[in-house]
């Protein structure tokens, strides 16, 4: 069955410093890959997201993310952090069966939290 | 008004009261949705509608009753809600015809049942 895994509920770190977000996902089949970020008392914004071809992708804020499809993993990182990342962060995977899509299965979210 | 708006944003309601959560998609999607973010929980799908039609319902209490007049406006009618309800609820949209297939969420309804 899909699943999607973040193994970090919370991340604290220091303004400037690198970040790594994990997720992890289970599907028997191709998939489509979400991050997604969250502010306080706001929806969700789309940061990236991976259908095809370059394993590395790039997404707004200075975000980049990579698929490793053997490791079915789709961790996000960026090399820099601003205090205005703190948010919660959100994998999602959306399953492909060739000429449509199943549902989009999120993880527990993930909250980043940029100290000064 | 661009991308998903949702009406009110804010939501106070007594458990014997009736209420609608109103979602507006202004990006000429074909597919609409309700999720339920609560607290230390995964976001939850409730509905999704496909050219107005309901292709999922996910096992949601008869209390909650989407309605899709057309493929732009998505409504959640409450009735005779339970604190447990209390959470913040978003509306999606999305292009499910062909790639890239994200969903576009709306700022939400932070719905507080007393």
């Amino acid at each position: 069955a899909q699943s999607v895994t973040q193994l970090d509920s919370q991340v604290p770190v220091f303004e400037e410093a690198p970040v790594e977000l994990r997720c992890n996902y289970s599907s028997s089949v191709s998939v489509y890959l979400f991050w997604y970020v969250q502010y306080p008392n706001q929806g969700l914004q789309l940061l990236l997201k991976y259908l095809s071809g370059s394993t590395l992708v790039k997404g707004i804020n200075g975000f980049e993310a990579e698929f490793n499809k053997s490791q079915t993993s789709f961790h996000l990182r960026k090399p820099s952090v601003h205090i205005s990342d703190t948010a919660e962060y959100f994998c999602a995977v959306r399953e492909n069966y060739g000429g449509s899509q199943g549902n989009l299965i999120f993880g527990k979210g993930t909250k980043l939290s940029v100290k000064p | 008004e661009t991308g998903v708006t949702q009406t009110p944003r804010h939501l106070v309601m007594g458990m014997t009261n009736k209420k609608s959560l109103k979602c507006e998609q202004h990006l000429g999607h074909n597919a609409m949705y309700w999720y339920k973010q609560s607290a230390k929980k995964p976001l939850e799908l409730m509905f999704v509608y496909n050219f107005k039609e309901q292709t999922e319902n996910n096992s949601v209490p008869s209390r909650f009753s989407p309605e899709c007049p057309n493929s732009s406006h998505l409504f959640l009618h409450l009735h005779t809600l339970q604190p447990e309800d209390s959470a913040l609820y978003l509306c999606a949209s999305s292009q499910d015809r062909q790639p890239p297939y994200e969903q576009y969420f709306g700022p939400g309804t932070r719905l507080t049942v007393t």
